[in-house]
């Protein structure tokens, strides 16, 4: 079946520190990947997706690339702020089949 | 709106009683999924409507939880005689097709407190 993992956390970093979250998957055939956030007491939104092999997905400064070969699509920014403090679910989503979330990073960024 | 609303924002229940979690998605999405959330924890999925069946409810924790969809647009989710367990926050989302490689769009959830 499908899955997601992705590196436990919580992630406590000073501002301007280069992030990465880890994500990895298992699937069959070619599933889209997706990076939702969860600031404090909001829902999840949106961050970026990639829909195939090698595609690079881009937000407010966050980036990801669908690797095939490794089956991951590993989150990253430069550098971040306090304004990033969020929890942050991978998620893939097999055409037609339903979303698997991760079970979520929780980043802190310290001023 | 145009985003995914759901209401009550708020419910806090006494154990044993009955609630009822509504979610509006965006119209025109056919799909509907609800998650449910418990503290500190990732998305727990519950179950998906395409239109207004729900061809996959594997994810109800038991036979106190019930969803339905009416007119391919309101869902409502139902518990009944409600357990602390059942404490968490509840998400809806919908996207417009099941198919494709379009993403889904969450509400802001309802929290739910069982005394």
């Amino acid at each position: 079946g499908n899955s997601v993992t992705q590196m436990e956390g919580p992630v406590t970093l000073s501002e301007e520190a280069f992030l990465t979250i880890n994500c990895t998957y298992t699937a069959t055939g070619y599933p889209s990947l997706f990076w939702y956030v969860q600031y404090p007491g909001e829902g999840l939104q949106l961050l970026l997706k990639a829909t195939k092999a090698d595609d690079k997905g881009s937000n407010k400064g966050f980036e990801a690339t669908y690797r095939k070969e490794t089956t991951s699509f590993h989150l990253e920014k430069g550098s971040v702020q306090v304004s990033d403090s969020a929890v942050y679910f991978c998620a893939l989503n097999n055409y037609g089949q339903n979303f698997v979330f991760g079970p979520g990073t929780r980043l802190s960024v310290l001023p | 709106g145009a985003g995914v609303s759901q209401s009550p924002s708020n419910k806090v229940t006494e154990k044993g009683k009955d609630v009822e979690l509504r979610c509006d998605p965006i119209s025109g999405h056919t799909a509907l999924y609800w998650y449910r959330q418990s503290l500190g924890q990732g998305l727990e999925f519950l179950i998906y409507f395409q239109g207004n069946s729900a061809p996959d409810k594997s994810g109800l924790p038991s036979d106190r939880f019930s969803a339905e969809r009416t007119g391919g647009s309101v869902s409502t989710l139902t518990i009944q005689r409600t357990q602390q367990e059942d404490s968490a926050v509840y998400l809806c989302a919908s996207r417009l097709e099941r198919g494709g490689r379009n993403e889904q769009f969450f509400g802001p959830g309802t929290r739910l407190t069982v005394l």
